[in-house]
């Protein structure tokens, strides 16, 4: 079957402007998780979402950074007034379901944002 | 706090053997796992071990030691495709989510 999938791959835009990134997890795939990933760098956490609730928004580096979940497929990470060090490659990656037995995490190819 | 600790980087020599190692503490534990990414793709997974113990894939093993807060991934006959980030991640049992590593670039020698 598919993977997850990510939209767009790439997203260049100029500074103070507002983007959306989407993630398409895997069908049947509860738990979905948002990633930073700065270059050379490793993951950092930003949010999870189990069906369409989100547990943990700790992630989130500050209030211009927000993602919903609908109908427990779609994820939608949305970040306003976007600035320069908002520039990295966003990863999403879906599992089974979070918090019975060990659930591998897949991840789609990510999109790149650059902020101008 | 809740930290992970791995080498930035790794060098060995094509056909060789090397151990990335990766020490924890989190607050909770529920197994360890080992992701592997290539510049510009997406991470993978390689392994996971939720008790102590050698796990053996193919050229691949990942190794634990719950007493120590200690894991390890072993390479063995490197290849040139081997050459990738690795990253160590913990499950912690309060929030169910990874908690990642900085990851290990692994350079490998012809």
């Amino acid at each position: 079957g598919a993977g997850v999938s990510q939209s767009p791959s790439n997203k260049v835009t100029e500074k103070g402007k507002d983007v959306e990134l989407r993630c398409d997890p895997i069908s049947g795939h509860t738990a979905l998780y948002w990633y930073r990933q700065s270059l050379g760098q490793g993951l950092e956490f930003l949010i999870y979402f189990q069906g369409n609730s989100a547990p943990d928004k700790s992630g989130l580096p500050s209030d211009r950074f927000s993602a919903e979940r609908t109908g427990g497929s779609v994820s939608t990470l949305t970040i306003q007034r976007t600035q320069q060090e908002d520039s990295a490659v966003y990863l999403c990656a879906s599992s089974l379901a979070a918090g019975t037995g060990y659930n591998e995490q897949f991840f789609g190819p990510g999109t790149r944002l650059t902020v101008l | 706090g809740q930290s992970l600790e791995q080498p930035s980087e790794v060098t060995a020599v094509e056909g060789a053997i090397v151990q990335i190692n990766c020490t924890y503490q989190t607050s909770g534990f529920y197994g360890l796992s080992w992701y592997q990414q290539h510049d510009g793709g997406a991470p993978t997974f390689l392994s996971y071990n939720a008790l102590d113990g050698l796990e053996e894939t193919g050229r691949f093993s990942s190794f634990l030691s719950r007493s120590d807060s200690y894991g390890y991934l072993l390479l063995q006959e490197l290849q040139m495709k081997d050459s990738a980030s690795y990253f160590c991640a913990v499950r912690d049992n309060s929030n169910y989510q990874l908690i990642w590593g900085a990851g290990t670039k692994l350079i490998i020698k012809p």
